[in-house]
């Protein structure tokens, strides 16, 4: 069974404190990490996807991660607007059915 | 691109009625679409998975009686609340995806409150 592990459960930054999220992952066959922001009241919003171990996408100030035990997410200088939280998941081949198990994420908040 | 939308945002009904929920990729053909629920300041939890022109797939201990999926094309799904409780009160979130190994992409999620 895939499992994923996100860490920590909550992070409080001040605006401009880089910092980094964890998502540490099980899973038979990696075939993909995904990276998601979910904003209060909404859907998840797609970020990222990594294939392979020592793959790595960046955004704005995002930059996503990937070994092949855990994922980083790296946030350089935050600001109040990052505040959010942050899902991983894993797909795995185990099966064939292609569906990604979720992490329970990271509660950013940034503050002013 | 990769834009999926989900009508209504908010539906608020009595207890025993049913709900519909659409779900629909706008810019491109989903062959997998998948249904959540989302409790307050909890993950996502799955509740089925359907593909196109087939029977959805439920994660156990979800109701297919009371959760109807249909995934009539390959741009629209939709989740009917049969029979609604106040138990069932929650935020329902849809995805599509085009390919098995390729990301999902969200819809802005409906609010659904049992009286």
């Amino acid at each position: 069974e895939d499992q994923v592990t996100q860490s920590p459960e909550a992070l409080r930054l001040q605006e401009g404190e880089s910092s980094s999220l964890n998502c540490s992952y099980t899973v038979s066959g990696l075939r993909g990490l995904f990276w998601y922001r979910q904003d209060p009241g909404k859907g998840p919003e797609f970020l990222f996807t990594l294939y392979s171990a020592g793959e790595e996408k960046e955004k704005e100030r995002l930059k996503a991660t990937l070994t092949k035990k855990e994922s980083f997410l790296h946030i350089t200088a935050p600001k109040p607007e990052d505040s959010a939280t942050y899902l991983c998941a894993v797909q795995g081949s185990g099966g064939g059915s292609y569906i990604p198990t979720f992490g329970r994420g990271t509660s950013l908040i940034v503050h002013p | 691109g990769a834009v999926v939308s989900q009508h209504p945002s908010r539906v608020i009904c009595k207890s025993g009625t049913s709900v519909k929920i659409e779900c629909r990729s706008l810019d491109f053909q989903a062959t997998t679409m998948f249904w959540y629920r989302q409790f307050p300041k909890q993950s996502l939890m799955l509740m089925a998975t359907s593909n196109e022109g087939s029977k959805a797939t439920y994660e156990q201990g979800v109701e297919k009686d009371k959760f109807l999926i249909n995934h009539a094309s390959l741009t629209l799904s939709t989740l009917t609340v049969t029979s609604a409780h106040p138990e069932d009160s929650s935020f329902y979130i849809c995805s599509a995806r085009v390919l098995a190994i390729r990301e999902q992409f969200f819809g802005p999620g409906t609010r659904l409150t049992v009286l």
